[in-house]
């Protein structure tokens, strides 16, 4: 069974700078999906942003960009110029293409921006 | 328009009672998911309907019970609600993709459960 892991229960950064999320998995698939999801205080879950295993390019979505080391199993989330809107949970989840396809979820890291 | 509704958003009742959440996704999707996300935030699938059929049906008490009358609907029916049951249960929604497509789900916003 996969296990996704993010050893950082919180983190926090100064508005405007930069902060990285860490997250590791465990698989022996070699074509999967990786994602990273938002939880503000809100409750919603946002996705931030996805990363197929077969593509070698690091995913990007404006402030927002990975770290994808396949043979690490690492899928690290970079945020640029960090806002105060930034402060939540943040999920890492892996997906396989197998089965019914379930989303398996890391334990979170919560990060909070000090203005 | 919303893409995932849940009802109710809270909810409070007494040990014992029995209580359903509901759920309705309006984006076509072929495949609905049951999370539970814990006090410690730690969201676990428990159950998932494909078209209708029961695909995943994670290590769950019996007490609790989905169903799906069709694709876009998918409730959770609890019996003998127990303090442990507290938690928030979140509906979501996707398309299994047997190809090279990328999906990630679309949550409803979550039905936070108190059971006192």
């Amino acid at each position: 069974a996969q296990t996704v892991t993010q050893s950082q229960p919180e983190m926090s950064v100064q508005e405007a700078e930069t902060v990285t999320l860490s997250c590791t998995y465990d698989t022996s698939e070699s074509d999967y999906y990786l994602f990273w999801y938002k939880q503000p205080p809100s409750r919603q879950m946002i996705l931030v942003i996805r990363q197929e295993a077969y593509k070698q390019q690091n995913a990007t979505e404006n402030r927002f960009s990975v770290n994808f080391q396949k043979a690490a199993k690492s899928f690290s989330l970079k945020i640029s110029d960090s806002q105060l809107g930034d402060a939540a949970m943040y999920f890492c989840a892996y997906r396989s293409p197998q089965g019914a396809q379930k989303l398996v979820f890391g334990q979170g890291t919560r990060l909070t921006i000090n203005p | 328009d919303t893409a995932v509704s849940q009802t109710p958003k809270y909810l409070v009742t007494q040990m014992g009672n029995d209580k359903s959440i509901k759920c309705e996704q309006n984006l076509g999707h072929d495949t609905m998911y049951w999370y539970k996300q814990d006090s410690k935030k730690f969201l676990k699938i428990m159950f998932s309907y494909n078209n209708k059929e029961l695909i995943i049906n994670e290590t769950v008490p019996n007490r609790f019970s989905p169903k799906s009358p069709d694709k876009a609907h998918l409730n959770l029916h609890i019996n003998s609600l127990e303090l442990g049951d507290s938690a928030v249960y979140f509906c979501a929604s996707s398309h299994v993709s047997r190809g090279r497509g990328i999906y990630g789900y679309t949550f409803g916003s979550g039905t936070r459960l108190t059971v006192v």
